[in-house]
């Protein structure tokens, strides 16, 4: 079955210090990968995404992450993050012809 | 670019009244769009795909009856909660494609509408 495992409902981490969100997915064939960042009360936010190519991928805001198909994985990873990354990013799987499949979520918490 | 709005941005309503909300593609052609529902501290669960001029494709469990799915244009899709209970109060989000069909490669996020009905 289609899947998408985000292994951290909470983190916090301190202004400046680095992140990985964790991302791991199930899928039949080469998925499309999508991370989306979510303040509260907001929308979805596209950071970035992985389609085929270079399996480490730029995004928005000084995001990047990186596609290990071996480990069926797409973590996201910042190298100093700020207070106003605080909200929730959600990891998210799909193709052309199927659905987007989400995550549950990994709240992020950055304390001063 | 690819840029989706909704409206409204929230509303409140008593239970029993129906709700209608609106999603827009402002430049872009929505060949599909898509309704998500999002419970508090919750991820995002697809309810409905619809393209433009067909009947909208509902997932698995979801009460066609009682959320109604238009997608007159291709730039407006409604999503219209009829006789709207307290537990339909969430956080409504459509997302829209340029592409047919599931479109899981390229999708453009709305805002979000907050539904809460007393």
């Amino acid at each position: 079955a289609q899947s998408v495992t985000q292994p951290d409902i909470h983190i916090t981490v301190s202004e400046g210090a680095s992140l990985e969100l964790r991302c791991n997915y199930s899928y039949g064939a080469t998925p499309y990968l999508f991370w989306y960042v979510q303040s509260p009360g907001q929308g979805l936010q596209l950071l970035l995404k992985y389609f085929s190519g270079d399996t480490l991928v730029q995004g928005i805001k000084g995001f990047e992450a990186e596609f290990k198909r071996s480990q069926s994985s797409f973590n996201l990873r910042k190298p100093s993050v700020h207070w106003s990354d605080a909200a929730e990013y959600f990891c998210a799987v799909g193709a052309n012809t199927d659905k987007l499949i989400f995550g549950t979520g990994t709240r992020l918490q950055v304390f001063p | 670019g690819a840029v989706v709005s909704q409206h409204p941005s929230w509303v409140i309503c008593k239970s029993g009244t129906s709700v209608k909300i609106e999603c827009r593609s402002l430049d872009f052609q929505a060949t599909t769009m898509f309704w998500y529902r999002q419970f508090p501290k919750q991820s995002l669960m697809l309810m409905a795909t619809s393209n433009e001029g067909s009947k909208a494709t509902y997932e698995q469990g979801v009460e066609k009856d009682k959320f109604l799915i238009n997608h007159a244009s291709l730039t407006l899709s409604t999503l219209t909660v009829t006789s709207a209970h307290p537990e339909d109060s969430s956080f409504y989000i459509c997302s829209a494609s340029p592409r047919q069909g599931a479109s899981g490669g390229e999708q453009y996020f709305g805002p979000g509408t907050r539904l809460t009905v007393t």
